[in-house]
C-alpha cells in the first residue's frame, strides 16, 4: 500500500531536549516536506527536499533542521525543542512537478513542556 | 504571497443534503488545485486534484471545480452522509520560492458537520 509513515504520532518532551521525528514514503517520490498545522493558522510549510541531499526552508524553518540522505527517508530534527514548536505536524511527499497528488502522512502530535 | 480563503468556516447540514464549499486564492498563477479532508486528530486524505488546465474533476459523489481566472474552486458534495463530516482543505499548488520547486499553500478549511 503506498503511504507515507511518520513516527511517533504522538510525543511529550521537556523544553530542550532533542528529538527527531521520522518520515518515510514508499512511492520512490523525489519531493518531500514537512507542515506544522496550528489552531488559526492552518497548514505551514517548514522545510521541503527536491531530491536526496537537496532541501530548502519553506515558511517558518526557525527551530528545525531536516536532511534526506535517503530518498524514502525525511527526518524533522528538533535541536532545542521550544513550547512554542507544540504542533501538529505532517510529512508529505510527491513526484516533482506541475500535475502531481501530494500524499500525507497520518501526523505527529508533539507537547513541549 | 499566496493567500487561500475558505468560505464558510463550519458548515451544518441535514444528511442527504448536497453543499458547496467555497475556496479562492489571490494568485491564479498556480499549477494545480488538491481538495484534502481532515479527520480529527488524522492526516489528510487526497480527494480531488484538478489541473490548471481543467474545469472540473468528479469522484463519486464529489465533484470539485477550478476557475484559474477568478481564483477560485468549489467542492460540491451530493447526498451528503454522516460519514462525510470532516474538515476540507483546498490547496493550490505554485512555484515555490526556491529554484524549480513548488509549494501548497491551505487554506484553513471549513470543518463539515452532517446531522443524521
Amino acid at each position: 500500500e503506498a503511504q507515507v509513515t511518520q513516527n511517533p504520532r504522538y510525543l511529550i518532551t521537556v523544553t530542550g531536549k532533542k528529538l527527531t521525528v521520522t518520515c518515510s514514503q514508499n512511492m520512490n517520490h523525489e519531493y518531500m516536506s514537512w507542515y506544522r498545522q496550528d489552531p488559526g493558522l492552518g497548514l505551514r510549510q517548514i522545510y521541503y527536499s527536491m531530491n536526496v541531499e537537496v532541501t530548502d526552508k519553506g515558511d517558518v524553518p526557525e527551530g528545525y533542521k531536516v536532511s534526506r540522505k535517503e530518498k524514502r527517508n525525511f527526518p524533522l530534527i528538533l535541536e532545542s525543542p521550544s513550547p512554542n514548536q507544540t504542533s501538529l505536524y505532517f510529512c508529505a511527499s510527491s513526484y516533482v512537478g506541475m500535475n502531481t497528488e501530494a500524499f500525507f502522512g497520518q501526523g505527529t502530535r508533539l507537547t513541549v513542556v | 504571497k499566496q493567500e487561500v480563503t475558505q468560505i464558510p468556516a463550519a458548515l451544518s447540514v441535514p444528511e442527504g443534503e448536497n453543499l458547496v464549499l467555497n475556496c479562492s486564492f489571490t494568485d491564479s498563477a498556480i499549477y494545480n488545485l488538491q481538495w484534502f479532508r481532515q479527520d480529527p486528530g488524522k492526516g489528510l486524505t487526497s480527494l480531488l486534484l484538478i489541473q490548471s488546465s481543467q474545469r472540473e474533476q468528479t469522484s463519486g459523489r464529489l465533484n470539485a471545480s477550478l476557475d484559474k481566472s477568478s481564483g477560485r474552486s468549489t467542492l460540491y458534495i451530493a447526498a451528503s452522509q454522516p460519514g462525510d463530516s470532516a474538515t476540507y482543505l483546498c490547496a493550490p499548488l505554485e512555484h515555490g520560492s526556491g529554484a524549480g520547486s513548488y509549494q501548497l499553500t491551505f487554506g484553513k478549511g471549513t470543518k463539515l458537520s452532517v446531522i443524521p
